[in-house]
């Protein structure tokens, strides 16, 4: 049972905003991952992270930014959100030493108006 | 170019009637080929991991088998519960971040 979180899980906000989304998971994986789907779309990759203090972006262009100060925790910000912005978005993380498998969470709609 | 295709889009079958879903791959290499379930609304679950042609995995009423070109998952007697969209992706060997590269997904709707 994979224990990854992600709040909030719902969003809607006005253009220009700032906002956070939060991932955390408690299976102390080092490797963790935020992927954006559209409805109907597949899943792309926007950053990913090997460990605390360790980014990069993916291949699907975002303008958003992450961080990564703890093992557990993987937020993901917006300075100044638009209508483009909006899509599902959703974290996941997988462990080392052969355990490819990723666990998802439960991702977070966003609405920006 | 790295690609997954995932058909039928959509399939829609009576409970019991049993069916495939399939997952057409093209890589530079494979390491594993995963598949998933999401239901609506929701982040999607994992079901099954396969690495090499000719592996097969099983769990309740599904059945994972994977050859070198495309993996088949095979649902058996299938109920109302097992409605969902089904996900594939692979990870590739020449890939350094690890990430999935997704097909579209087959949604799947069992009628009573």
């Amino acid at each position: 049972e994979a224990d990854i979180y992600q709040t909030p899980r719902y969003l809607v906000i006005g253009t220009g905003k700032k906002i956070t989304l939060e991932c955390s998971q408690t299976m102390g994986h080092d490797k963790m991952y935020w992927y954006q789907q559209d409805p109907g779309m597949e899943l792309h990759l926007i950053h990913y992270s090997y460990g605390v203090n360790s980014t990069e972006k993916g291949d699907l262009s975002s303008e958003s930014t992450v961080s990564r100060i703890r093992t557990e925790h993987f937020p993901l910000t917006l300075e100044s959100a638009r209508p483009s912005h909006t899509s599902q978005y959703l974290c996941a993380s997988s462990g080392d030493r052969g355990q490819d498998t990723q666990y998802f969470g439960p991702g977070t709609r966003l609405t920006v108006l | 170019e790295d690609q997954v295709t995932q058909s039928p889009e959509a399939l829609r079958l009576q409970e019991g009637e049993s069916s495939s879903l399939n997952c057409s791959y093209t890589v530079s290499g494979l390491r594993g080929l995963f598949w998933y379930r999401q239901d609506p609304g929701k982040g999607p679950e994992f079901l099954f991991t396969l690495y090499s042609a000719g592996e097969e995995k099983e769990k309740e009423r599904l059945k994972a088998t994977l050859t070198k070109k495309e993996s088949f998952l095979h649902i058996t007697a299938p109920k109302p519960e097992d409605s969902a969209t089904y996900l594939c992706a692979v990870q590739t060997k020449t890939s350094n971040t690890g990430k999935l590269i997704f097909g579209q997904g087959t949604t799947l709707q069992v009628k009573p």
